[in-house]
């Protein structure tokens, strides 16, 4: 069973650029989740999908970032216009939906991350 | 201010030793407690979590923690570090009803 995948591993763009990155949950999963690491910081939770539906926003930053998940598959975030504060590294997880709260937690599976440089 | 917090940020240890990393959270209720690891390239991987019940959690690759309730701690140990186990290590917790909270890691290098 494929994992988390996630595109690119490493963007490395300008100030002022547009970064698009890509997301593919399991197979079969419903949440979809994005977090970021800022600055070798905590993990900080930025939105939850629940299929295509945006469950919650509250982590997003500010109205440059942009995600979406049309057909609730795939998932993109889009920083426009990008700027030095938004390198990081951004993790995507998913996991199944599931009745109940913890559940859908405690079988979240992470991707590996895409590693932004902003310069 | 609720908070997960590893007070380690960077820890060496030899081949062979015992490890032990530190994980305070700050919830009012004991929420739910997970031990994450990534390795380079990698992405999260779940070593171990606690909902309820014994208080000692066996993980993955020989990893334990312990939950002190009185200590609002949830500490990662392994009696005997293997190279492979150099890698970040992130504390996190799951307060009832809301998403996860991730410490700020803490980076393990293994020397041989």
């Amino acid at each position: 069973e494929a994992g988390v995948t996630q595109f690119p591993s490493h963007s490395v763009i300008e100030k002022g650029q547009t970064v698009t990155l890509r997301c593919d949950p399991i197979s079969g999963h419903d949440n979809l989740y994005w977090y970021r690491r800022v600055m070798g910081k905590e993990i900080k939770f930025l939105l939850h999908f629940v299929k295509e539906s945006k469950q919650d926003e509250s982590g997003m930053p500010n109205n440059r970032f942009l995600a979406e998940r049309t057909g609730g598959t795939y998932s993109t975030l889009k920083v426009q216009p990008a700027e030095l504060e938004d390198s990081g590294v951004y993790f995507c997880a998913s996991s199944q939906l599931v009745a109940g709260g913890i559940s859908t937690n405690e079988k979240l599976f992470f991707g590996s991350g895409t590693q932004l440089s902003v310069l | 201010a609720q908070s997960v917090t590893q007070p380690d940020i960077h820890i060496t240890v030899s081949e062979g030793a015992s490890l032990e990393l530190r994980c305070n959270y700050s919830y009012g209720a004991t929420p739910y407690l997970f031990w994450y690891v990534q390795s380079p390239g990698q992405g999260l991987q779940l070593l171990l979590k606690y909902f309820s019940g014994d208080t000692l959690v066996q993980g993955i690759k020989g990893f334990e923690a312990e939950f002190k309730r009185s200590q609002s701690s949830f500490n990662l140990r392994k009696p005997s570090v293997h190279w492979s186990d150099a890698a970040e290590y992130f504390c996190a917790v799951v307060p009832y009803g809301q998403n996860f909270v991730f410490g700020p890691g803490t980076r393990l290098s293994v020397l041989p």
